[in-house]
């Protein structure tokens, strides 16, 4: 059964860092290019930033680009959101997602709350 | 920065017929932006319903389908059941980045 399970949450101050985690389990994990969406409290979704299956090709939404870094560990079934420099719009429930093909996720995992704030 | 706009709210009865939305700040939105939708219930992460348009996952009931209509990517579904009131998100791709639209709030009444 394919797996997709968020950690690595919680609440941190602006200007303070966190690193999000996503544990695949239940597919060839180094097969497949990954998402980071998010999703503000009410509000609609948003992406983050995407991954090939080689980290040979990574784009950002321009909200997050030089503050965030996607990356992942293909040994260890596991993409990662390094955030720093965090803000209170940065406040949002944080999904990663599997692309089964071009333009194409199934896959989603439960997601994972991060909240800034003073 | 690109925008793109779904309608807030659609009202649709049991058993009716409703089309969603999805129109793109840059025109017309074309096959080449790999239009997919996804519904949402609340505390549940999005569930991905149809990509490229028109192609549905081995999951996504037959009620609903996706089109190209009028400039737009479309999601209509026919026969609405209960459990078919949701939030639906349309997301469009822009080369190296992709855009969701604001959603759709779907009530069955």
């Amino acid at each position: 059964e394919v797996q997709m399970v968020e950690s690595g949450g919680g609440l941190v101050k602006p200007g303070e860092s966190l690193r999000l985690s996503c544990a695949a389990s239940g597919f060839t994990f180094s097969s497949y290019s990954m998402k980071w969406v998010r999703q503000a409290p009410g509000k609609g979704l948003e992406w983050v930033s995407s991954i090939s299956t080689d980290s040979s090709f990574i784009n950002y939404a321009d909200s997050v680009k030089g503050r965030f870094t996607i990356s992942r560990d293909n040994a260890k079934n596991s993409l990662y959101l390094q955030m720093n420099s965090l803000r209170a719009e940065d406040t949002a429930v944080y999904f990663c997602a599997r692309y089964s093909g071009v333009a194409k996720s199934d896959y989603w995992g439960q997601g994972i709350l991060v909240t800034v704030s003073s | 920065q690109t925008v793109v706009t779904q309608e807030p709210s659609l009202t649709v009865s049991p058993g009716g017929t409703v089309t969603l939305t999805c129109a793109s700040s840059t025109g017309a939105v074309t096959s080449g932006y790999y239009p997919n939708w996804f519904q949402q219930k609340p505390g549940q992460a999005p569930r991905p319903l149809i990509y490229s348009t028109s192609n549905k996952h081995s999951w996504t009931p037959a009620r609903f389908s996706g089109s190209l209509l009028g400039g737009k990517a479309a999601l209509t579904l026919s026969g609405v059941q209960p459990e078919d009131e949701a939030e639906y998100h349309c997301l469009l791709y822009y080369g190296g980045t992709q855009v969701f639209g604001g959603g759709t709030k779907l009530t069955v009444l």
